[in-house]
C-alpha cells in the first residue's frame, strides 16, 4: 500500500526549462511534505518542505505546491540546471505519538540535458 | 554542521553471517531511523528510535533487529544475512519537534549479501 506515489520513474529537461516533479499521496493525516534530493552513492539531502496550512514555498529556484483537495504536491525548479540532475524523493509526515514518521514516494530521476 | 556517519561505505558479506551497521549522529537528536533504498521502491523505513533503549517497528522490520545504548548512536543488525537484504542502508536521525521533522541522512552503506 504505496502512501505516497511518484509516478513518474525519469524526467529529462533542457537546461534553463522548467523541471515539474510531481507527487501524489492518499493518508489525509499527513500535514508536512518534503522533498529530499539523492545524488548517486551519497545519502538523500533536505531540498525544500511545506506545511499543510500553506499551498505554496519557494526557495530560490525551487518551488513546492500543495493542493490538498486533490492529494497533490509539486516541485517547480526553474531554471534547470546540469547540477540538478539527481533522484528527487517526495515525503510525507505525519505524528505517530513517538516520533514523526516520513513516508517516502518511489523517487523520479531527473535528468538535465545541456 | 550537521553530521551523521555510517560505519561503512561498503559492506561484502556472506549468507548466514550476523552484520552489524553502524550510525553517529553528532546533533543530540532524540530521533533516528534505519531505511534501506531499492530502485523502483524508494526508501522504506526499518526501525526508529525515539530515545535510548527505545525503539519501534517501521514498515519492514522482518529479518532486522536495532539497538541504541547512547543517544548519539543506532546500529542495525541483520541476524542472519540472506541475499534478499542486499540493499543501500541510510541511518537518519531528526529533532523531537512534532511534525515539522526534516530528517538529515547519512552518506548509505551499500551492502552486498553473497
Amino acid at each position: 500500500d504505496q502512501q505516497v506515489k511518484q509516478n513518474s520513474p525519469s524526467l529529462s529537461v533542457q537546461e534553463g526549462r522548467i523541471s515539474i516533479l510531481n507527487c501524489d499521496y492518499t493518508n489525509s493525516m499527513f500535514d508536512y511534505f518534503l522533498w529530499y534530493k539523492k545524488y548517486p552513492a551519497e545519502g538523500p539531502t533536505f531540498l525544500i518542505s511545506i506545511s499543510s496550512i500553506k499551498d505554496k514555498n519557494e526557495d530560490g529556484r525551487f518551488t513546492v505546491f500543495l493542493n490538498k483537495s486533490a492529494k497533490h504536491l509539486s516541485l517547480h525548479i526553474v531554471p534547470s540546471q546540469p547540477g540538478d540532475s539527481a533522484v528527487y524523493f517526495c515525503a510525507a509526515s505525519a505524528v505517530t505519538g513517538t516520533a514523526s514518521k516520513l513516508t517516502f514516494g518511489t523517487g523520479t530521476r531527473l535528468q538535465v540535458t545541456l | 554542521d550537521v553530521k551523521v556517519t555510517q560505519s561503512s561505505r561498503y559492506l561484502v558479506k556472506r549468507t548466514g553471517e550476523k552484520v552489524f551497521l553502524e550510525c553517529v549522529q553528532d546533533m543530540d537528536h532524540e530521533n533516528m531511523f534505519w531505511y534501506r533504498q531499492d530502485p523502483g521502491l524508494g526508501l522504506r523505513l526499518i526501525y526508529f528510535s525515539y530515545d535510548v533503549k527505545m525503539k519501534e517497528k517501521g514498515d519492514i522490520p522482518e529479518g532486522y533487529s536495532v539497538s541504541r545504548e547512547k543517544k548519539e548512536r543506532f546500529s542495525l543488525i541483520l541476524e542472519s544475512a540472506s541475499t534478499n537484504q542486499t540493499s543501500m542502508y541510510l541511518c537518519a536521525s531528526s529533532p523531537a519537534s512534532g511534525s515539522f521533522a526534516e530528517q538529515y541522512f547519512g552518506p548509505g552503506t551499500r551492502l552486498t549479501v553473497t
